[in-house]
Order: C-alpha cells, then structure tokens, then sequence
C-alpha cells in the first residue's frame, strides 16, 4: 500500500531564516506530486506541482521553491521566510492506478515563522 | 477567478440524523469532484469521489453531482459523534499555470451533537 512521510512534522522559524520542508511516498512509481498550504481562515492553496523529476509548475508567485530530486521525493524550500510563510504545509500524491484527478495527503509540517 | 463555494458552518446536527453538506463550484469543465473529510490539527482525507452525475453511495456516505447546476453535496446518514468535522469540498479545475490541482472550498464545519 502507498504511504507518503512529511517532516518535520512541526517547525518553528525566525523572519529571514531559510527553509527545508521534505515528503516522500512509498508504494508506488512515476506519481504526481503537490504541495498545497492551508494558511489561518484559508483555504487549501495549491503551491507547485510536478508529474516527474526535474518538472516543477509553480502555481503562486512567491519566495518559496520546490524541487524534484528523485522520483518519490518532493522538497519545498525557502531563502528567507516571511511572516506570511506561516501555515499548515501538506504534501499530496496521485497516480494513474487512482481514480482521475484523486489526491491523497501526508500527515503536513506546521510552520510557525516568528 | 475560479471558485469552489462552501458554507463554513458550523452546522450542527443531531447523533443519527443525516448531515447534508453542499459545494458549488464556478468552471463548468471541471470532471473529478471530492470530499475531505479534515480533523482539527489534522490533514484532509479523502472520503468519497464523484465523476458523474447522480448518487454514489459508500457505507453512510453519499455524494451527489448535478453538473448542469454545478453542485455537488454529501449526504452522512446515522451521523455519529466522530463525523464532527471540517468537510472540505475538491474540484479539479485547470490553472492559469495549466497546472492539474485541486481547488478546495474552505470547508464546512460539522458538530454531531450526542
């Protein structure tokens, strides 16, 4: 069965500080990968997405980045956070053995930026 | 802008009553229509998906789409105390990015009342 990780699972970072959010997924090959934020009184934002290594589609302007490095691993980065970077930070997978368009979410990384 | 639309509740409802949760969504080329079902704290699971219109039950839930009013609800029968919850509503909508996310409602909040 498919399991994706997220860590840490919870984070604590000052203005200015750079950022390292990691998610991988066991259990299945070639899937699609999101990152979506759920920020106070918001909704799910979806952030970037990739259908492979190497292919990233940044979905809102802003200073985060993500990178594919391996097939199953999805990392979300930043130089220098914001107060506005605060927020609920999920991971999400889908894969063509899945019902069209289905996205299953890790556990998230709670980000405080102080 | 497109929008998926949501009553945030809370919406309170008798342990063995049917809760009904309703979404409506702005892209009429949308296909795939979820709901999450989201614990405090927690991250969203998926509950029910529906591509079709009409009903699609599964155990004591139901989801149903109306593509010509562009609605889509959720039906819980013999609610429970552990359905309380956040009910996120999920509509594949293609970005401006062209990118093939989800876009969320921001969620009704359900309370079962023993």
């Amino acid at each position: 069965s498919q399991t994706i990780h997220q860590w840490p699972a919870t984070l604590v970072q000052p203005v200015g500080s750079p950022l390292s959010l990691e998610c991988t997924v066991e259990g299945t090959s070639n899937p699609n990968l999101y990152w979506y934020r759920q920020a106070a009184g918001r909704g799910l934002q979806l952030l970037f997405y990739s259908v492979g290594i190497g292919q990233i589609s940044s979905e809102v302007p802003q200073n985060l980045s993500a990178s594919r490095p391996q097939d199953r691993q999805f990392i979300l980065s930043s130089k220098k956070l914001l107060l506005s970077d605060s927020g609920f930070y999920l991971c999400a997978w889908s894969a063509v053995d899945r019902g069209p368009h289905e996205q299953y979410f890790g556990p998230g990384t709670r980000l405080t930026v102080t | 802008q497109k929008e998926v639309e949501q009553n945030s509740g809370p919406l309170s409802v008798p342990e063995g009553a049917i809760a009904s949760l309703n979404c409506t969504y702005s892209d009429r080329g949308s296909q795939s229509f979820f709901w999450y079902r989201q614990y405090s704290g927690k991250s969203p699971e998926l509950i029910m998906s529906i591509y079709s219109n009409g009903d699609k039950e599964d155990g004591r839930f139901t989801a149903q789409l109306n593509k010509a009013s562009q609605y889509v609800s959720l039906l819980i029968r013999d609610s429970q105390p552990s359905d309380s919850a956040t009910y996120l509503c999920a509509v594949n909508i293609k970005s401006g990015g062209g990118a093939d996310g989800l876009t969320f409602g921001k969620g009704t909040h359900l309370i079962i009342q023993p």
